[in-house]
């Protein structure tokens, strides 16, 4: 079966710098990447979606990458905010018409002042 | 508010009771998809549709646990005979297939249950 790890469950970092949370996945290979945002509570909120032929994708202050030989992606965010506070998930996409999605547990992030 | 909503958002039942909750999802969205998600984990797959067909469902749905979509909109999960175990947050999200879209989905508020 599908195993999905996030590098830890927290992470700490001071406003201003650049957080990066980790995703590495065994067995298949996914045929796309996605991040969510989860804050306490409330549903996940899609992020951002690399495919499994990209090596980088970038949206304002986040930025992915994905490497299929490590089987690993990045999230990286940069100028972070207390704001960015919140769980940070990634899901491993076989493909449309596979249709679910494999979540990890999410690493908590907190951004202090 | 045109994201997916859920309904109810909270639920508390005695063990044994039946409960069910409902998803409407994005309008034009044509993929639906309950998980489950227990504290300090991610979310886990139940089941989703396409339209008004069911396509898969995971081996945590148990036969205690049906979903329908009627007229591929709304959707309903029902839980018969409740256990402790699954006291958990119910999450429904939609997605839009083909075309441009790559199976990002979205996802309701959630159903929180509480099993007595």
């Amino acid at each position: 079966s599908q195993k999905i790890e996030q590098n830890s469950e927290a992470l700490n970092i001071q406003e201003g710098k650049t957080a990066t949370l980790t995703c590495n996945y065994t067995n298949y290979s996914p045929a796309y990447l996605q991040w969510y945002r989860q804050d306490p509570g409330r549903g996940p909120v899609f992020l951002l979606l690399i495919r499994e032929n990209e090596k980088e994708k970038r949206k304002e202050r986040l930025k992915v990458t994905f490497d299929t030989t490590l089987k690993q992606s990045l999230f990286h965010i940069t100028a972070s905010q207390p704001a960015d506070s919140a769980t940070y998930l990634c899901a491993l996409d076989r493909g449309s018409t596979l249709g679910r999605l494999y979540f990890g547990r999410g690493t908590q992030l907190t951004v202090w002042p | 508010d045109t994201g997916v909503s859920q309904d109810p958002r909270h639920k508390i039942t005695k063990r044994g009771q039946n409960v069910t909750f409902r998803c409407d999802p994005i309008s034009e969205h044509n993929r639906l998809y309950w998980y489950r998600q227990t504290l300090g984990q991610g979310p886990e797959f139940l089941t989703y549709f396409q339209n008004e067909a069911q396509l898969e469902k995971s081996r945590l749905l148990s036969d205690r646990f049906s979903a329908e979509r009627p007229k591929g909109s709304f959707s309903t999960l029902e839980i018969q005979r409740t256990e402790q175990g699954d006291s958990a947050m119910y999450l429904c999200a939609s997605s839009l297939v083909g075309g441009k879209g790559y199976n990002e989905q979205f996802f309701g508020p959630g159903t929180r249950l509480t099993v007595l």
